[in-house]
Parts: C-alpha cells; sequence; structure tokens
C-alpha cells in the first residue's frame, strides 16, 4: 500500500556537524513533500517543503532534496546545534482526488545532537 | 499572533467513557484538521473541514470517533465508549484553505488521552 518511511529512527551528531535525515515513500503520484520538525511536548513545526517539479531546496541551514526516480527524500541540516534536537518527520500531501489537503506520514527519527 | 490551542493539554479517562477534545485554530483559517500519534508513531489522519464543505472523514478508526466544526472555527473531537487502544496524542492542525493543498499546516499542542 501506500506509504512515507524513514530508514533511520536515531541520528545521533555532534554539535556543528552535518546531519542527513532520510525518507522513503512508495506513492510515485505524491504531488508534495513537507519536513517536521516535533520537539517533545509540542506539535509538530513546519520545517520546508519541496514540490515533485524540483529536486532541491534550500532554508536556512536545512536542505532538502527529493529523488523521483528511487523515491527517496532527504533533510540536510548543516551545523547541526543542540535545539535541532528533535523528532523529524517526513510528510506526503497528496494534491486532488478523495485526499485532497491531507497529510501522510513517516513514522520520524529522532535526531539528538550532543554538546 | 496566537496560534492553534487545544484542551485539555492531558485527559484521564476510565474505559467505556465518553470524552471531548476541543482545537481552537488560528483566527482566519478555514481548514482544520484532526492527527493522532500513537507513542513512538508517526502522525495519522483522523479528518477534515473545509469551510462549508462536508468534511473528510475517511480517517476516522471506527464510529465511535465524530468531529463538529462550529461557525466555523472552533472543532471538538468526541470518542465515545473509549478503549485503551484510543490512548495517543491527539493533535489539531489549522490553515488558511486548502488553495490546491498546498498551505502549511500549524499544528496544536496536541491534548494527551490515556484511557485506563
Amino acid at each position: 500500500g501506500e506509504s512515507v518511511g524513514l530508514h533511520l529512527p536515531t541520528l545521533s551528531v555532534q554539535e556543528g556537524d552535518n546531519s542527513i535525515i532520510n525518507c522513503a515513500y512508495s506513492n510515485s503520484a505524491s504531488d508534495y513533500f513537507i519536513w517536521y520538525k516535533q520537539e517533545s511536548g509540542k506539535g509538530p513545526q513546519f520545517i520546508i517543503d519541496i514540490r515533485s517539479n524540483m529536486d532541491k531546496r534550500q532554508g536556512q541551514r536545512v536542505t532538502v532534496l527529493l529523488n523521483k526516480t528511487v523515491k527517496h527524500l532527504s533533510l540536510q541540516i548543516a551545523a547541526t546545534q543542540p535545539g535541532d534536537s528533535a523528532v523529524y518527520f517526513c510528510a506526503e500531501k497528496r494534491v486532488g482526488g478523495t485526499s485532497y489537503g491531507k497529510l501522510t506520514f513517516g513514522q520520524g527519527t529522532i535526531l539528538t545532537v550532543h554538546p | 499572533g496566537a496560534g492553534v490551542s487545544q484542551s485539555p493539554s492531558n485527559k484521564v479517562t476510565e474505559k467505556g467513557k465518553d470524552v471531548e477534545l476541543r482545537c481552537d485554530p488560528i483566527s482566519g483559517h478555514t481548514a482544520l484538521y484532526w492527527y493522532r500519534q500513537s507513542l513512538g508513531q508517526g502522525l495519522e489522519f483522523l479528518i477534515y473541514f473545509q469551510g462549508n464543505s462536508a468534511p473528510d472523514k475517511s480517517g476516522l478508526p471506527s464510529d465511535r470517533f465524530s468531529a463538529e466544526r462550529t461557525g466555523g472555527s472552533v472543532s471538538t473531537l468526541t470518542i465515545q465508549r473509549t478503549q485503551q487502544e484510543d490512548s495517543a496524542v491527539y493533535l489539531c492542525a489549522s490553515s488558511l484553505g486548502l488553495a490546491g493543498g498546498l498551505r502549511e499546516q500549524y499544528f496544536g499542542p496536541g491534548t494527551r488521552l490515556t484511557v485506563t
């Protein structure tokens, strides 16, 4: 069935290192992808998004890469800081049809940044 | 400005009781979503409302779950005859409207429901 999943459930890095969090999706018709950050006791917070007609998008210290050939999505965080420690979710949004607007989330990766 | 708020933040209830969870979306947001997050899991879509359109209830796990949105603003998620498997964090999100489904969703802090 359709799914959005993550390769690595946990990732530990040292402060200042770059972090890469991966995500796989199974539906080639997916149109839009989003990365969320969730800190303990809080709701998910939008980080960055990318549409299926793009393969790269950059934000502040973050870059999302989309490889449609292998249905793979990644989030790169530059110069990771302790405040980046959180659970990171990729999510898929299908535009149109009966699932118009709703998000399908992956399982999440726990990022721990050590000072 | 004020974000999405949810109440209560925590709810402990006995199996078989009914519970109501409340969501106040960001003012002016026409789309409202409910998700469920079980321990250590991703978010599971439950239901969404868009303006005056009929809600998409395709994610509700059983007929014990229902939701309504009054006046296009506040929403209530009701779980009847709660079961232990209903224990989870229930998250609400709102957005400015579908606009092709590409509007950012802003999440509230969630309500942690524990069914004993």
